[in-house]
C-alpha cells in the first residue's frame, strides 16, 4: 500500500515563529488532506489539497503531486498551533485514506 | 449546525463484555469510517461502509463489527474478542468516495476497567 512518511518528527518552536512541515508520498494520489490534532483529540480539517497551493489565515499548503510531497506552512505561530499535525493520502485505485504518523508541535509562549 | 456527532465521549468496559459506540452525522454524506487510534500514534481504519447496508472491513477489523442500516448512522461494537481494545475511536464521513474530503467527529475514549 502507498506509505506516508511526515517530517519532523518533533518540532518546538517560540511564539511567532514560522514552521513548514513536510509530507512525502510513495504514489500518486487524488486525496490529500493536512488535520491538525489538539490536546483534546479533534482532529480539524486544515486543507484537502491533492495538488496546487491553498491559504487560510496564517497557514497555507502546498502539494507538488508529480513530486510525491506536501507541505504545511503556519506563519506567526501562536500556543493554540500546538498539538500533532496529520498528513493523509488516498492513492489512486484505492478507497482508503492512509495517515502518516504526524508531526508534533510544541508552541513555546 | 451540520456535523458528525459520537457518543459517549468516555466509555468503561469490563472483560468480556461487548460495547457499541455511537456515529450519527447530518451532512447527508454517503461514506463513512471508523478509526482507531492509540497514544502517540497515527489513525487506523477499523471498517468503512460507502453506502447503505454494505461495508468492508479495513485493515484492522478482527474483533469489531459494524452495521450501517440508516445513511445518517454507523454504529461500532468492540467486541469481547478484541484483545486490546483501550484506544481512543473517531469516525468520520465523506460526501462520496474516500478521494472527497473526510470530516471526522471528537471521538470516543474506550477503557477497560
Amino acid at each position: 500500500g502507498i506509505q506516508v512518511e511526515q517530517s519532523p518528527p518533533d518540532l518546538i518552536l517560540q511564539e511567532g515563529a514560522n514552521s513548514t512541515l513536510r509530507c512525502n508520498f510513495s504514489d500518486s494520489v487524488n486525496n490529500l488532506q493536512w488535520f491538525h490534532q489538539n490536546p483534546w483529540g479533534q482532529l480539524i480539517n486544515l486543507f484537502y489539497i491533492p495538488s496546487g497551493t491553498k491559504q487560510n489565515g496564517r497557514l497555507s499548503a502546498t502539494t507538488v503531486a508529480t513530486e510525491r510531497y506536501s507541505l504545511l506552512y503556519i506563519s506567526s505561530s501562536q500556543t493554540t498551533d500546538s498539538g500533532v499535525y496529520f498528513c493523509a493520502v488516498v492513492g489512486f485505485g484505492n478507497e482508503k485514506l492512509t495517515f502518516g504518523t504526524g508531526t508534533r508541535l510544541t508552541i513555546i509562549p | 449546525d451540520g456535523g458528525i456527532t459520537q457518543s459517549p465521549k468516555y466509555l468503561f468496559r469490563k472483560e468480556g463484555q461487548n460495547v457499541t459506540l455511537s456515529c450519527e452525522q447530518n451532512l447527508n454524506h454517503d461514506a463513512m469510517y471508523w478509526y482507531r487510534q492509540d497514544p502517540g500514534q497515527g489513525l487506523r481504519l477499523i471498517y468503512y461502509s460507502q453506502i447503505v447496508n454494505d461495508f468492508q472491513k479495513g485493515d484492522i477489523a478482527e474483533g469489531y463489527s459494524v452495521s450501517r442500516e440508516k445513511k445518517e448512522s454507523f454504529p461500532l461494537t468492540v467486541t469481547s474478542a478484541q484483545k486490546n481494545p483501550t484506544a481512543f475511536y473517531l469516525c468520520a464521513s465523506s460526501a462520496d468516495r474516500s478521494y472527497q474530503p473526510q470530516h471526522f467527529g471528537d471521538g470516543t475514549r474506550l477503557s477497560i476497567l
